[in-house]
């Protein structure tokens, strides 16, 4: 079965601060697909970064990079120097043959 | 490039009627449409997938003769609430992708049920 754990229901960070959020996956596929979604208040899914499996490299996108553990099944996601506007609920999503699985969200408060 | 979109963004319905909600990819082609539920802080459940011109796969515990899903092009995807009750009140959301690599998030429609 193919599940994804956030451990972390809720997280704050001070502004300009930099946080980690953490997510573990359960597998017995070797090619697949790692997502960090944000969901802010509008309910719009919207993508923060995106990690191939056959990918060694870590992903960066700007201020949001990931540290993708293959062998541990870890996908956390570090946001650095934290903006107000990254408030909101994060999710950690697998995605394999077409379907994805999503974790149950980190809630982030941004403290200014 | 790859938007989609959901029509309505809110609707509110008296028990026992039926609700329509259409999903859009506005500059691409969709092979593979996506429906999802999502209660208040909670995450993204799937409901059933779609391929155009054919059937809908269901999720198990997912009522399909409730929820009608209808594929008819490469561009449009409806899900209709059939006879509604207050329980299916919640936000759905609908993605859509033209590979196995990503898919794309409407912005939902949020249906009240009263």
């Amino acid at each position: 079965a193919q599940t994804v754990t956030q451990s972390q229901p809720e997280m704050s960070v001070q502004e300009a601060e930099t946080v980690t959020l953490s997510c573990t996956y359960d597998t017995s596929e070797s090619d697949y697909y790692l997502f960090w979604y944000k969901q802010p208040p509008s309910r719009q899914m919207i993508l923060v970064i995106r990690q191939e499996a056959y990918k060694q490299q870590n992903a960066t996108e700007n201020r949001f990079s990931v540290n993708f553990q293959k062998a541990a099944k870890s996908f956390s996601l570090k946001i650095s120097d934290s903006q107000l506007g990254d408030a909101a609920m994060y999710f950690c999503a697998y995605l394999v043959g077409n379907q994805f699985y999503f974790g149950t969200g980190t809630s982030l408060t941004v403290i200014p | 490039g790859a938007v989609v979109s959901q029509h309505p963004s809110r609707v509110i319905c008296k028990s026992g009627t039926s609700v329509k909600i259409e999903c859009r990819s506005l500059d691409f082609q969709a092979t593979t449409m996506f429906w999802y539920r999502q209660f208040p802080k909670q995450s993204l459940m799937l409901m059933a997938t779609s391929n155009e011109g054919s059937k809908a796969t269901y999720e198990q515990g997912v009522e399909k003769d409730k929820f009608l899903i209808n594929h008819a092009s490469l561009t449009l995807s409806t899900l209709t609430v059939t006879s509604a009750h207050p329980e299916d009140s919640s936000f759905y959301i609908c993605s859509a992708s033209w590979g196995a690599t990503e898919q794309f998030f409407g912005p939902g429609t949020r249906l009240t049920v009263l």
